[in-house]
């Protein structure tokens, strides 16, 4: 049971190139998530999804789009990348249950746009 | 979304209990009160969650007053192993009803 995993763990791209995140979970949940963390701050929800083939917007969706074709996968892609972009992405998954969840999280994607 | 205010940092010293409390005064009838804990270079991991009252695992205790608009993660007898930053969440069922604010970093000396 791998949990959550994240590819790739490292990527460094020059500013208008293009990439996809990819998340994969084996623990059969609902939700997934796709969040960035900045150094020194919290993590900021970009998108997520509460089913195979639905996805919605988070906090700081913009220049970034995802799909969610099967259950157990979350991309997250990038079409122009920007030097804004830098950060840590880390994907989540949870599975509701008596009105609450509790997320697992993936080890993260280092981010470099130059 | 509820959003909750804690310290920004705190030092302790091996052995000790830390007592790390939130605040979340927009606290809604139906939110749960979970407690992550971030290793640098990890993503953050579950320790707790409650509604009222108090709530104790093998980690961690969390105690929740009647009016639930605080609430306090305690770590009994803290390592070195315990630095980190801690988040307090509050919300409803899904991640998009929950907000991580800036988190406490907990820094334990020897």
């Amino acid at each position: 049971n791998a949990g959550v995993t994240q590819t790739p763990k490292f990527r460094v791209l020059k500013t208008g190139q293009s990439m996809t995140l990819l998340c994969a979970q084996d623990m059969n949940h609902e939700y997934m998530y796709w969040y960035r963390q900045d150094p020194g701050m919290g993590l900021r929800l970009i998108h997520y999804s509460v089913g195979e083939g639905t996805t919605a917007k988070g906090e700081v969706p913009d220049g970034y789009n995802v799909s969610r074709l099967k259950k157990q996968n979350f991309l997250l892609g990038l079409e122009s990348a920007a030097p804004s972009q830098t950060s840590v992405y880390f994907c989540a998954s949870s599975f509701p249950t008596g009105g609450t969840d509790t997320q697992y999280f993936g080890p993260g994607t280092r981010l470099t746009v130059l | 979304l509820a959003k909750t205010t804690q310290p920004i940092s705190m030092d302790s010293y091996e052995g000790q209990e830390v007592n790390i409390t939130c605040s979340h005064n927009n606290i809604a009838t139906n939110d749960y009160i979970t407690w992550y804990q971030q290793f640098p270079s990890q993503g953050p991991r579950f320790i707790i969650q409650g509604y009222k009252t108090k709530v104790t695992n093998e980690v961690a205790s969390l105690f929740i007053p009647a009016d639930r608009k605080s609430s306090t993660l305690s770590l009994p007898r803290v390592s070195l192993s315990d630095t980190a930053v801690y988040y307090c969440l509050v919300g409803g069922t899904g991640g998009f009803k929950t907000i991580f604010g800036a988190g406490t970093r907990l820094f334990v000396k020897a």
